[in-house]
Order: structure tokens, then sequence, then C-alpha cells
């Protein structure tokens, strides 16, 4: 079956420009997951989606990162005026229900900002 | 501040070693407490996951054993193969926390 697919798998910015990362989650999940994964770390949460409810976005970084799940299914992940310190692998993930049921992780996004 | 602290932070073993790996946690809402598995360019799949009602959790060669009063849990893998060769992330959630991950333990199972 299709497992959480995230595109692109690549993306290279220049500073200061604007970026769009897309989150397909497992048709069904309720709860959707977005993660930032430096090299050599461990993945940070970023934000938490139910349905289309944000219902934490604790981990944003700045006001510069802004997620939206508006139908309760696909999802984005929008970086406004890329720093260099925002290059990382996003990581999306969807689970059935809540945090503490199984979250099935996508391949990722690295993003690399010159 | 980590919530979750895991060591070592690389593991080398050789095939048919029993590697564990450590993992400490101050939180004490924590109630969920998955390990995950992840290859180079791909992203964590979960591998095995306990909750604290029980002290050891086996699925085929990937043990779990959990001490409570200590607030730590660990990862053996039994019989280690070249192809277990990953890096492996602790995690733990609970009540109204989100899922926070340990820092990661590279593990490479030689031939």
């Amino acid at each position: 079956g299709a497992g959480v697919s995230q595109s692109p798998r690549y993306k290279v910015a220049k500073r200061g420009q604007d970026v769009a990362l897309r989150c397909d989650p497992i048709s069904g999940h309720v709860s959707l997951f977005w993660y930032q994964q430096a090299l050599g770390q461990g993945p940070e949460f970023l934000t938490y989606f139910q349905n289309e409810a944000q219902l934490d976005k604790s981990g944003l970084p700045s006001d510069r990162f802004f997620a939206e799940r508006p139908e309760g299914s696909v999802s984005t992940l929008k970086i406004q005026r890329t720093q260099q310190e925002d290059s990382a692998v996003y990581l999306c993930a969807s689970s059935p229900r809540d945090v503490t049921d199984t979250q099935y992780f996508g391949p990722g996004t690295r993003l690399t900002v010159l | 501040q980590q919530q979750v602290k895991q060591s070592p932070q690389s593991l080398i073993v050789q095939k048919g070693g029993i590697p564990i790996i450590n993992c400490a946690y101050e939180n004490t809402a924590f109630d969920y407490f998955p390990w995950y598995q992840q290859f180079p360019g791909k992203g964590p799949a979960l591998l095995i996951a306990i909750r604290p009602d029980v002290s050891e959790k086996k699925e085929g060669r990937f043990t779990i054993s959990f001490n409570k009063s200590a607030k730590q849990f660990s990862l053996h893998i039994m019989d280690s193969q070249p192809g277990d060769s990953a890096t492996y992330f602790c995690a733990a959630a609970g009540g109204s926390e989100k899922l926070v991950f340990g820092k990661g333990t590279k593990l490479t199972v030689n031939p």
C-alpha cells in the first residue's frame, strides 16, 4: 500500500527565497506531523494537525514557517525568506489517531539554502 | 533541555553480536516509548514500542527493556546482521507531550 509521500525530495533555494514542501499522508490518517532533522541529529517536532486543525505549532522556529492542511489530507509546509540555518531534512509523518499512535514517516525533503 | 538522552552516539559490533542502546528521560508524563530505525536517505521507521505497564517487550530479534523507576529504557538487537547497520532513535511521548527523539545511535555491524 502507499505510504507517506513527500515532494520535492530535494530543494535548493537561494537565501531569501520562499519554499513550499508537500506531504501526502496515508489515506484515512487523522494526524499529520512535521519534523525538522538536522544532519546527525534526531527529528525535532515542528507542528501537528488533527484533520484540518493545527493543534500544536510550538516547534515552528520562527514566524517565517507556516503549515496548513486545509482539507484534512495533504499538508504544505511553507518557509518564507529562507535562511542558511533552515537547511535540513523536513520529515512528514502521519498516524491513524494521535501522538501516541504509530507514526509513519515519509522519506523527507532535503532543503539546502545557499 | 534535551528530554530524551541517548547513548552511545555510535556503536560497532561483529555479526552475531548483541548491540545495546540506552535512553533516559525525565518527564514522568511520558507513557509511550518507541524505537525507530533510519537508513540513509530514508525516513525513520518504527521498530518496536513499549508502554510503562510492562518491563520488557520482544519482537523478533529486537527487545526493549524498560525500567520505570530509573526512567530508562534500552534496545537490544539479538544476533545482529550487517543489514541492521543503520541509525537508531529512541523517542518518548505522553500526556500532552508530542513525540521527542533522542539524538540517535549509528550502528555498524561488521560481517
